[in-house]
């Protein structure tokens, strides 16, 4: 069945670039997102990419998508200590059907 | 503000007891959702409702109900709750299948004991 696969946990320097990866297997997705969830809050959704597109800019927030690999990465560039928080890949698998993976722990060192 | 309002935001309920999840958005969204979030396994889908006057079981239906009252308000029910039940509960709505995202509440944290 479907499933998107992220590591549990990701650590980083203040200032550095933070690199969330992420592996799905639908390949008829025609949308992938990125949500943030801070705590005791409900997810955000950062940005989303459609599947005809190999990348997305928005800010300090870059999107890969490699759909021969099924894989799609978040780059957070100059990496600030309010982006620790837990980042969920999610793919729409159409038919009002999201699968979201279990998502990564982003912890930001001062 | 705009968006998805859940409540409660905490509940502490014993086995067998039942009570009512509540959802209201105010984007005058098409689809609106239930999610449980249970540590290290993302979020699973209970209910979904495409449209107001629909709805259709999720991954996890068992031991649910749902009621989409009107387009602004989706209910999420537990008959008799068990320990397994214990989780994070969202609320979410889009303005149709999914694309562009979704809009979450802030959730429900439900302890069973």
């Amino acid at each position: 069945g479907e499933d998107v696969e992220q590591s549990l946990f990701l650590s980083v320097r203040e200032g550095d670039s933070s690199v969330i990866n992420c592996t799905y297997t639908d390949s008829s997705s025609t949308y992938l997102y990125w949500y943030k969830q801070e705590p005791g809050a409900g997810l955000q959704l950062l940005t989303y990419i459609f599947s005809n597109m190999d990348m997305k800019q928005d800010q300090r927030l870059t999107v890969l998508l490699n759909k021969k690999d099924k894989h799609l990465s978040l780059r957070i560039a100059d990496t600030q200590t309010g982006d620790s928080a837990i980042y969920f890949c999610a793919e729409d698998t159409g038919g009002f059907k999201t699968i979201f993976g279990a998502g990564t722990r982003l912890f930001v060192k001062a | 503000n705009a968006g998805v309002t859940q409540t409660p935001k905490f509940q502490v309920l014993k086995t067998g007891q039942s009570m009512t999840l509540q959802c209201a958005q105010d984007m005058n969204h098409n689809s609106m959702y239930w999610y449980r979030q249970d540590p290290g396994m993302g979020l699973r889908l209970i209910y979904y409702s495409a449209s107001e006057g629909t709805t259709d079981k999720g991954e996890v239906p068992n031991g649910y109900n749902v009621s989409r009252l009107n387009k602004r308000e989706f209910s999420l029910r537990l008959e008799s709750a068990a320990p397994s039940q214990t989780s994070v509960y969202f609320c979410a709505s889009s303005p149709g299948t999914g694309t562009y995202g979704y809009t979450f509440g802030s959730g429900t944290r439900l302890t069973v004991v």
